[in-house]
């Protein structure tokens, strides 16, 4: 089976600041692995994704990932941050041919102004 | 495109009651899961459908089923409802299967369900 772990259930920045967020994985086969985003009364949207190709990962609104087989790590950061990036992001995995995914417990980031 | 639906929004029950959940998957999706998300925890994998067969479950008890309509729609039925089951409950659908699909899923904006 697989998991996540995310490291960290808030963390808070100043605008402007790097984000940071840690994911870490437990999987047997290699994995496919998500970052979602949740703001408040709204549904999960989708970051970004590793599926097997680049290691570093581009995602939506300034974001990237790297997955790092040796660490079992699949990091969250943005260079800097934005008040409207207050919110709630949570880390998943899946493995080929199986569409159930395991999420972390996620991590709320908040913003200084 | 219309991204996946859910309704109703918001949902009042009480214990011991029943509960339909609803959901529209993204227009050429056949595959729709179910999840359940406590407040201040992580999503809940509960079902997975596709082309109308169960293709997985999660750790639930038999109060909760669903199904899939030949439209690809979707229900979560719960019954028996108990105050633990207060929750957000997210439907998701996913592109066919295939080596671009890659296990992408695509999220609604949920049911809050409260029970008293």
């Amino acid at each position: 089976a697989q998991s996540v772990t995310q490291l960290g259930s808030h963390v808070s920045v100043s605008e402007g600041a790097l984000v940071l967020l840690r994911c870490n994985y437990s999987s047997s086969v290699p994995p496919y692995l998500f970052w979602y985003v949740q703001y408040p009364n709204q549904g999960l949207q989708l970051l970004l994704k590793y599926t097997s190709a680049a290691t570093l990962v581009k995602g939506i609104n300034g974001f990237e990932a790297e997955f790092k087989k040796s660490e079992t790590s699949f990091h969250l950061t943005k260079p800097s941050a934005h008040m409207s990036d207050a919110a709630e992001y949570f880390c998943a995995v899946s493995v080929f041919n199986d569409y159930k995914l395991s999420f972390g417990a996620g991590t709320t980031v908040t913003v200084r102004a | 495109d219309a991204g996946v639906t859910q309704s109703p929004t918001h949902l009042i029950k009480t214990r011991g009651q029943h509960v339909t959940l609803r959901c529209s998957p993204i227009s050429g999706h056949k595959s729709v899961s179910w999840y359940q998300q406590v407040l201040g925890q992580g999503p809940q994998f509960i079902f997975q459908y596709y082309e109308k067969e169960e293709r997985g479950r999660g750790n639930f008890p038999d109060r909760f089923s669903a199904r899939q309509f030949p439209n690809y729609s979707s229900e979560l039925n719960v019954n028996a409802l108990l105050l633990g089951d207060s929750a957000l409950y997210l439907c998701a659908s996913s592109p066919p299967p295939g080596l671009k699909a890659k296990n992408i899923q695509y999220f609604g904006a949920g049911t809050r369900l409260s029970v008293l």
